[in-house]
């Protein structure tokens, strides 16, 4: 079956501390993988996307930044964490067009501190 | 930018009745669409699709209908439970290259009174 795991749940981090959020998939290959921030009761802000091994686009430009070191791993990451770096982190897996929709991890709240 | 965005930030509905959720996108060259659930401190959990070669599209007490004529999106939900009290969020694809990445419009927050 195909699944997606996403962790720590939450993490609190004082600032100008390094941060590593790591997101596997299982069950597909060479799949699209996608980094979300989202605030406080907002919406959803595409941060970063992966169509392959190696290639990284960057949506905004911010203090982080992501890889994907193997097919099905992506990781987000910042060497000095800011206040505004708060927010709950989301990492999906695109099948479309493939298949239908994106599944989401279940999430990490990040709270900087 | 976004390109899509919803019309209303809440909904207040009778459990038992009917709700509509609005969505409005701007680009016409958007060609997929999908509506999600998140609950509190989840992620955001698919309902429904649709394409833009559709204009209607059921599911399990779901139905999404798309109006490209006025680049409208809504998503329907019979007999609303209290299970289905969470914030609700229509998003795009655009067929562009091989990203295929979502755009998420703010999100309705819907609250079911019992």
């Amino acid at each position: 079956s195909q699944t997606i795991h996403q962790w720590p749940a939450t993490l609190v981090q004082p600032v100008g501390s390094p941060l590593s959020l790591e997101c596997t998939v299982e069950g597909t290959s060479n799949p699209n993988l996608y980094w979300y921030r989202q605030a406080a009761g907002r919406g959803l802000q595409l941060l970063f996307y992966s169509v392959g091994i190696g290639q990284i686009s960057s949506e905004v430009p911010q203090n982080l930044s992501a890889s994907r070191p193997q097919d099905r791993q992506f990781i987000l990451s910042s060497k000095k964490l800011l206040l505004s770096d708060s927010g709950f982190y989301l990492c999906a897996w695109g099948h479309y067009p493939r298949g239908r929709g994106y599944t989401f991890g279940s999430g990490t709240r990040l709270t900087v501190v | 930018g976004e390109s899509v965005g919803l019309h209303l930030p809440t909904l207040s509905v009778q459990e038992g009745d009917n709700s509509i959720i609005n969505c409005a996108y701007s680009n016409s060259a958007s060609d997929y669409f999908i509506w999600y659930k998140q609950e509190s401190g989840k992620g955001p959990q698919f309902i429904i699709d649709i394409r833009s070669n559709m204009d209607k599209r059921q599911g399990q007490r779901v139905t999404v209908l798309l109006n490209k004529t006025v680049k409208h999106l809504s998503l329907q939900i019979a007999a609303t439970q209290p299970g289905d009290s969470a914030v609700y969020f229509c998003a795009d694809i655009l067929p562009a290259s091989n990203d295929y990445k979502l755009s998420f419009g703010a999100g309705t927050t819907v609250t079911v009174r019992a």
